[in-house]
C-alpha cells in the first residue's frame, strides 16, 4: 500500500464551525506533513510531525491545530477559520523527516464561507 | 532563506516533442532537488530527484540535470505524451529536515 488517504475530499464550513481533516498512511513512514495549496500556487508547508512529535510549525495561526494520534494517522483540527483559509490541504508522508520522496494524498478542498 | 525560481510558467508542446523546465536556486548549501508532477484533482507525485553530488539522472523518458556552479537544475521530458499534461514543480532543500522550497510551477500541455 503506497497511498496516503485523506478525508473528506471536499469540505464547506462557516467561520464559526469546528471541523477536522484526517490523513492516514500504512507505509510505515515516520514523518507526516500538512501543506496548504492555493490555486495555481505551489504547496506551502504548515506542520511536520516526526515520530509522532511536532517538529516544525511554520508560524501557522492557532485556528489550525494539528494532532498525530499514532504513527499512521494525522489530523488537522479547524476552528474559527477565515475565508482566506479556503485552499487545498495536502497531507504527505515520508520514511523519515528528511523531505525525501514525499508521498502526497489527494487533498481536502476546503471552502470557508 | 532559499528562493527557487521556475521557468516557464506555461509550456505547450506537440505530442512527441521534448519539454524542458528550468529552475534556479539561491542557496549554494542546497543539496537535494526533487521534481513533482501534479495532475488535476490530485496531490503532487514525485517523478524524479537528484542530489548535489550527481550531475544528471535519468528514468525512462525523464531526466534531470544539475549545475551546482550556476545553481540551476532542469527537467527534460522526451517523446511527450498527452498524459504528461500536468503542473510540474521543482523544489530545493538545504539540509535533511529543513523546509522544502518549491518553485512556482510550470503548467505543461501536450497537444495530440
Amino acid at each position: 500500500d503506497t497511498e496516503v488517504t485523506q478525508t473528506p475530499k471536499h469540505l464547506v464550513m462557516g467561520m464559526t464551525n469546528k471541523k477536522s481533516l484526517k490523513c492516514e498512511q500504512h507505509m510505515g513512514h515516520r514523518a507526516m506533513y500538512w501543506y496548504k495549496q492555493k490555486a495555481k500556487k505551489p504547496p506551502e508547508l504548515m506542520f511536520v510531525y516526526s515520530y509522532e512529535k511536532l517538529s516544525i510549525n511554520e508560524s501557522v495561526p492557532s485556528r489550525f491545530s494539528p494532532e498525530c494520534p499514532n504513527s499512521s494517522l494525522l489530523n488537522l483540527h479547524l476552528h474559527a477559520l477565515q475565508p482566506e483559509d479556503s485552499a487545498l490541504y495536502l497531507c504527505a508522508s515520508s520514511r523519515f523527516a528528511t523531505n525525501e520522496k514525499l508521498f502526497f494524498g489527494s487533498g481536502t478542498q476546503l471552502s470557508v464561507l | 532563506g532559499e528562493n527557487v525560481e521556475q521557468h516557464p510558467s506555461t509550456l505547450s508542446v506537440q505530442e512527441g516533442d521534448s519539454a524542458v523546465i528550468k529552475c534556479t536556486y539561491s542557496d549554494s548549501a542546497s543539496n537535494y532537488f526533487p521534481w513533482y508532477k501534479q495532475e488535476l484533482g490530485k496531490g503532487p507525485q514525485l517523478i524524479i530527484d537528484i542530489r548535489s553530488n550527481v550531475g544528471e539522472k535519468k528514468d525512462q523518458r525523464i531526466a534531470v540535470t544539475l549545475n551546482k556552479t550556476a545553481k540551476h537544475f532542469s527537467l527534460h521530458i522526451t517523446e511527450t505524451q498527452p498524459e504528461d499534461s500536468a503542473v510540474y514543480f521543482c523544489a530545493a532543500e538545504k539540509a535533511a529536515g529543513n523546509k522544502l522550497t518549491f518553485g512556482g510551477g510550470t503548467r505543461v500541455l501536450v497537444k495530440p
